[in-house]
């Protein structure tokens, strides 16, 4: 059964950073891209950008503005997000979600996604 | 960049067909995903490439995309399909999600 267990909830003081993880279970892990989306209290679904976990390829979403980096440890079969400058409007909670197929394409879905993971910015 | 718009809600009766729409330019032209989300859970595929359906998804769940217009079909709407609805498509090698709709079942 693929599934995708991600780290727990963290409390961050404003500028600090935070490292959210996500373990993959039940699939071969370098053959497909990990995603990351947020989601802050009552708002959308905002895609924050994918690794391909077999040759490192990133993308990221142009709305983080380099405050984002997206790794993996193949050994460890799990993928990683930090995201730095941490402000209030950074409290959401943080999924993971594998991508469909095993290359990255148009047509291409998420899917299974994490359990999330909620990060509270807060003084 | 591109953009995804979902109305905000929509209400339906049970037993009813529900149609949740998601509008972006050439939309017909990419590939449509659709996620479905209930309160205090994770999103979950239940259409992908416009029309496909994952397994164990019910059949009542359908979908369509053509022009700037993709569609989500609920036929015989049930209780249980209140939730969260996001329609997802790619721009090039981005994601993009639209804004959601609040299906209501009355």
């Amino acid at each position: 059964q693929v599934q995708l267990v991600q780290s727990g909830a963290e409390v961050k003081p404003p500028g600090a950073s935070v490292n959210v993880s996500c373990k993959a279970f039940g699939y071969t892990f370098s053959s497909y891209a990990v995603h990351w989306v947020r989601q802050a209290p009552g708002q959308r679904l905002e895609w924050m950008g994918w690794i391909h976990v077999g040759d490192g390829g990133k993308k990221y979403s142009e709305n983080f503005r380099g405050r984002v980096t997206i790794t993996r440890d193949t050994s460890a079969n799990t993928a990683y997000m930090e995201l730095n400058s941490l402000t209030s409007e950074d409290t959401a909670v943080y999924y993971c979600a594998r991508d469909s197929q095993r290359q990255v394409r148009s047509d291409n879905s998420l899917d299974p996604w994490g359990q999330g993971t909620l990060v509270t910015v807060s003084s | 960049s591109y953009e995804l718009t979902q109305s905000p809600s929509v209400s339906v009766s049970p037993g009813q067909t529900a149609s949740i729409t998601c509008s972006g330019d050439k939309l017909g032209n990419k590939y449509a995903s659709w996620y479905q989300q209930k309160p205090g859970q994770s999103p979950i595929l239940v259409i992908y490439q416009d029309n496909k359906r994952p397994s164990g998804i019910p059949e009542r769940f359908s979908g369509s995309n053509s022009g700037n217009t993709a569609t989500l079909t609920i036929s015989g709407t049930q209780a249980i399909d209140e939730a969260d609805y996001y329609c997802q498509a790619w721009d090039i090698t981005t994601v993009v999600f639209g804004g959601g709709t609040k299906l209501t079942v009355l």
